[in-house]
């Protein structure tokens, strides 16, 4: 089955400690993207990338850092930097070549600082 | 910078029932694409309907559409025949449609309750 996988699934980390959230597709899409979702707020990009090798901040990406080193993964990494991590995390993909270049999503990630 | 609007935090209505959800949006492009999409309990987030924007025609999908009004900046959800199964949070999003540029604005959504 194609899809994007999520784990964990639920993350629990102790302040001052940096977290790594995996995220892998195998659609074979080119574009990735993190998203943050907090109660009342909707989804914020925390980080998106368009090919291999190459990422662009979003929104909110201040105590965040991402690599983008295959095609299939795009690990988040939540640094202890980041003031109030708590929240869900939802990873999505898209490819480039069609458009309107609709977002698939994973099931995500629930992360709680202790 | 663009900016969606989801005037309506929380609605209910009884199952079969037809129900409206509201979407505002702010942009400055003349070409971009509005979707809606469904995040159940599971909170697995789901396409619900696309709409280009320099396409008149409203979008369907089975009992889901959409009223777009492009000078209003304007982007409603219409679910038809409501069913236990629609109960969600419903988001609006827009997108650019430039290449290289193909980032989500979302909206705060909509929490949807079908009632029995």
């Amino acid at each position: 089955d194609g899809g994007i996988t999520q784990s964990p699934k639920y993350l629990f980390r102790k302040e001052g400690q940096n977290v790594t959230l995996s995220c892998e597709q195998n659609l074979n899409h080119d574009a990735m993207y993190w998203y943050r979702q907090d109660p009342g707020q909707g989804l914020r990009l925390i980080y998106y990338s368009q090919i291999v090798n190459d990422f662009q901040k979003g929104d909110i990406a201040e105590g965040y850092s991402v690599s983008r080193e295959k095609k299939e993964s795009f690990p988040l990494t939540v640094t202890s930097a980041q003031k109030n991590p708590t929240a869900f995390y939802l990873c999505a993909s898209s490819t480039r070549w069609t458009a309107p270049n609709e977002q698939f999503f994973g099931p995500g990630t629930r992360l709680t600082v202790l | 910078a663009q900016t969606v609007t989801q005037s309506q935090p929380e609605m209910s209505v009884q199952e079969a029932e037809t129900v409206t959800l509201s979407c505002t949006y702010d942009t400055s492009e003349n070409n971009y694409y509005l979707f809606w999409y469904k995040q159940p309990p599971s909170r697995q987030m789901i396409l619900v309907i696309r709409q280009e924007a320099y396409k008149q025609q409203n979008a369907t999908e089975n009992r889901f559409s959409v009223n777009f009004q492009k000078a209003a900046k304007s982007f409603s959800l219409k679910i038809s025949d409501s069913q236990l199964g629609d109960t969600a949070m419903y988001f609006c999003a827009f997108m650019k449609a430039r290449r290289g540029n193909e980032k989500l604005t979302f909206g705060t959504g909509t929490r949807l309750t079908i009632i029995p």
